[in-house]
């Protein structure tokens, strides 16, 4: 898998957008990029991936670059419960999953 | 709320002893993954059951071993456990191989 850089952490207001970027420079081009956050102590949880398009569902956007080798993940009015560590994998149809150190998102009043 | 769980929630033991974790997949998924996670560091792919059979394995000596049983339940077996291996065991189904991994709440092992 290819890796993938995040900054450690991130601060974020409540009720504004979180854009959480990814680097992901020597991704092939069967790796999707996946995103999972990780509340504390609780199992990560899938927030959403993709392939070469733009993607958006009920918790989250991502944005990918058109050479694929960045993405920018997109919480569009976080909350507090938003807090958790966010972790980009970039990850082909075919191997486990790698997590690296991920970014520690803390949403403030 | 994924639908997979995991029992127990804690566990303590003492170096030497074996343990036993079980997961159960979410409805419709038929295969499981376990990762452990160390205090402070991401996820740790440990093995992937699909179909009962084992279809990869990570940088785990074989100490840690598994089963899937036919209604794609699993268990992750430690034996001659170390202080090293306190940690939170997770494990997470997907509808069949590699498809987009659903995670349980974890089981938290501390060996003293």
């Amino acid at each position: 898998d290819a890796k993938t850089t995040q900054p450690p952490s991130m601060d974020c207001a409540e009720g504004r957008a979180a854009n959480l970027p990814c680097n992901h420079s020597t991704i092939s081009g069967n790796e999707y990029v996946y995103w999972y956050r990780q509340i504390h102590s609780q199992g990560p949880q899938y927030i959403i991936h993709g392939l070469k398009n733009n993607e958006t569902n009920e918790m989250a956007s991502l944005i990918i670059t058109e050479d694929r080798k960045s993405s920018t993940l997109i919480l569009p009015h976080a909350t507090l419960r938003d807090t958790a560590v966010y972790y980009c994998i970039a990850n082909n149809a075919g191997n486990m999953l790698t997590f690296g150190g991920g970014t520690r998102l803390m949403v403030k009043p | 709320e994924t639908g997979v769980t995991q029992s127990p929630t804690h566990l303590i033991k003492t170096r030497g002893q074996q343990v036993t974790l079980r997961c159960s997949s979410q409805s419709g998924h038929n295969t499981v993954s376990w990762y452990q996670q160390a205090l402070g560091q991401g996820p740790q792919f440990i093995f992937q059951y699909y179909r009962e059979e084992e279809n990869g394995r990570g940088n785990f000596p074989p100490r840690f071993s598994g089963l899937q049983f036919p209604n794609y339940s699993s268990e992750l077996n430690v034996n001659a456990l170390e202080l090293d291996d306190s940690a939170l065991y997770l494990c997470a189904s997907s509808l069949a191989g590699w498809e987009t991994q659903y995670f349980g709440p974890g089981t938290r092992l501390l060996v003293l």
